[in-house]
């Protein structure tokens, strides 16, 4: 299984900061890397896919970089709504693994 | 839009059975892998099983080989978790998602959840 590190673990910033949160995988993932953002009490939002691939409908102020083993979230401007949990997953191979999450609030 | 749509979550006794399902809308479901994910209470994401669109391949974590069964209904647009054998570590919210094309290496979108607790 391909274990996926996330770092920090949690993180307090002020709207209109900017945040950059790592994910490390235990092998490499061919680029094959997602990010999704879950608030409390309800289902993860898929944000980016393919390692910087951002879905429809996410925000412009999130972008996604990285290639090999690390790879990175940064959310410029970060807005009161941000305040969630975001996990990174790796689709490259099965199991599918997921990052211990990484908690965000905002001051 | 996409929506997806559990239901059949419940307590359960240890060793006991059930069956989860899925309606999914918004969107030809035939021709998407499909997967559930599931969250222990106050825990991280764990991916459980994906299911290829025809419904002829199947993949499951380790911990649930032999216990749980993925299956469609693509006439029907659902898709179903039979959970089997269940033990106290299988409680967990198990969601349903949309693989991100036929082979699920990413998952959007996500129903909502249902909970399924495994207690005597």
């Amino acid at each position: 299984d391909i274990q996926m590190t996330q770092s920090p673990s949690s993180v307090s910033a002020s709207v209109g900061d900017s945040l950059t949160i790592t994910c490390r995988t235990g092998q490499t993932v061919n680029g094959f890397l997602a990010w999704y953002r879950q608030t409390p009490g309800t289902a993860p939002q898929l944000l980016i896919s393919a390692t910087s691939t951002l879905q429809g409908g996410v925000p412009s102020r999130f972008s996604g970089s990285g290639s090999g083993r690390e790879f990175t979230l940064t959310i410029s401007s970060l807005q009161p709504e941000d305040s969630a949990t975001y996990y990174c997953q790796q689709g490259y191979s099965l199991p599918r693994t997921f990052g211990q999450g990484t908690k965000v609030e905002i001051k | 839009e996409v929506q997806l749509l559990e239901s059949g979550g419940a307590l359960v006794q240890p060793g006991g059975c059930l069956r989860l399902s899925c309606a999914a809308s918004g969107f030809t479901f035939s021709t998407y892998a499909m997967a559930w994910v599931r969250q222990a209470p106050g825990k991280g994401l764990e991916w459980v099983s994906s299911l290829a669109p025809s419904g002829g391949i199947t993949y499951y974590t380790d911990s649930v080989k032999g216990r749980f069964t993925i299956s469609r209904d693509n006439s029907n647009h659902t898709l179903f978790l039979q959970l089997t054998s269940l033990r106290a570590e299988d409680t967990a919210v198990y969601y349903c998602a949309k693989g991100d094309s036929s082979v699920a290496s990413y998952f959007g979108p996500w129903g909502r959840g249902t909970l399924v607790t495994v207690s005597s």
